[in-house]
């Protein structure tokens, strides 16, 4: 079945910790993203990739890393987790710009999220 | 700066009545409107999307109406029933699928429908 994976699906982190979130697509969509999410603060984004071996920073990029190496995966990296990192993680992709015509195919495409505590 | 304000933040509305979410925005760069919905545990999913050359779109029971002048659009949910009960967010982006900044989201409204 296509779609995004992402791994794990929670988790328990100690303070300082480093911890890798995983983002697996078998759609082949060139750009992925990567949001937090918190109540009453909606969905914001941290950083985005449009194509491989690219990487750009969103809206709320401190404390976080990201790499796009192929097509397929986008780990997004904590490398001291912090409390304030405590949210729901999700990774999302989208096709290339514009291909299809369609707003609705032209859209983003979200996982099932993966939940995180900081302690 | 939030550039995407959503309202309301909840919502009650009966089984069969009309649900409606509003949205401004504030960057005139926005030229894509999806409306995406959530279930609890779950990621959100595209509902509906619209770009500014229309000021309607509707898909089946889902209508956005769209106000360029205003910089405002809205989510109108028809004979609304209770498995619509989920949280709706209006997003924007300054090109189809995201742009290359991504999604600007609200912040979100929680809807539940009374049987």
């Amino acid at each position: 079945i296509a779609g995004i994976t992402q791994a794990p699906t929670s988790q328990i982190l100690a303070a300082g910790r480093r911890m890798t979130l995983r983002c697996t697509q078998d759609m082949r969509h060139n750009a992925m993203y990567w949001y937090r999410q918190d109540l009453g603060l909606g969905l914001r984004l941290i950083h985005y990739s449009n194509t491989a071996g690219t990487t750009g920073k969103g809206e709320v990029p401190d404390g976080y890393s990201v790499s796009r190496a192929n097509t397929d995966d986008f780990p997004l990296t904590l490398a001291s987790a912090v409390p304030s990192q405590t949210s729901v993680y999700f990774c999302a992709s989208s096709p290339e710009l514009g291909t299809s015509g369609s707003v609705r195919t032209d859209t983003q495409y979200f996982g099932p999220g993966t939940r995180l505590t900081v302690l | 700066q939030q550039q995407v304000k959503q309202s309301p933040q909840s919502l009650i509305v009966q089984k069969g009545g009309i649900s409606i979410i509003n949205c401004a925005y504030e960057n005139t760069a926005f030229d894509y409107f999806p409306w995406y919905q959530q279930f609890p545990g779950k990621g959100p999913a595209l509902l509906i999307a619209i770009r500014p050359d229309v000021s309607e779109k509707k898909e089946g029971r889902f209508t956005i109406s769209f106000n360029k002048s205003a910089k405002q659009f809205s989510l109108h949910i028809m004979d609304s029933q209770p498995g619509d009960s989920a949280t709706y967010f209006c997003a924007a982006s300054k090109g189809p699928g995201g742009g290359a900044d991504g999604l600007t989201f609200g912040k979100g409204t929680h809807l539940i429908i009374q049987p």
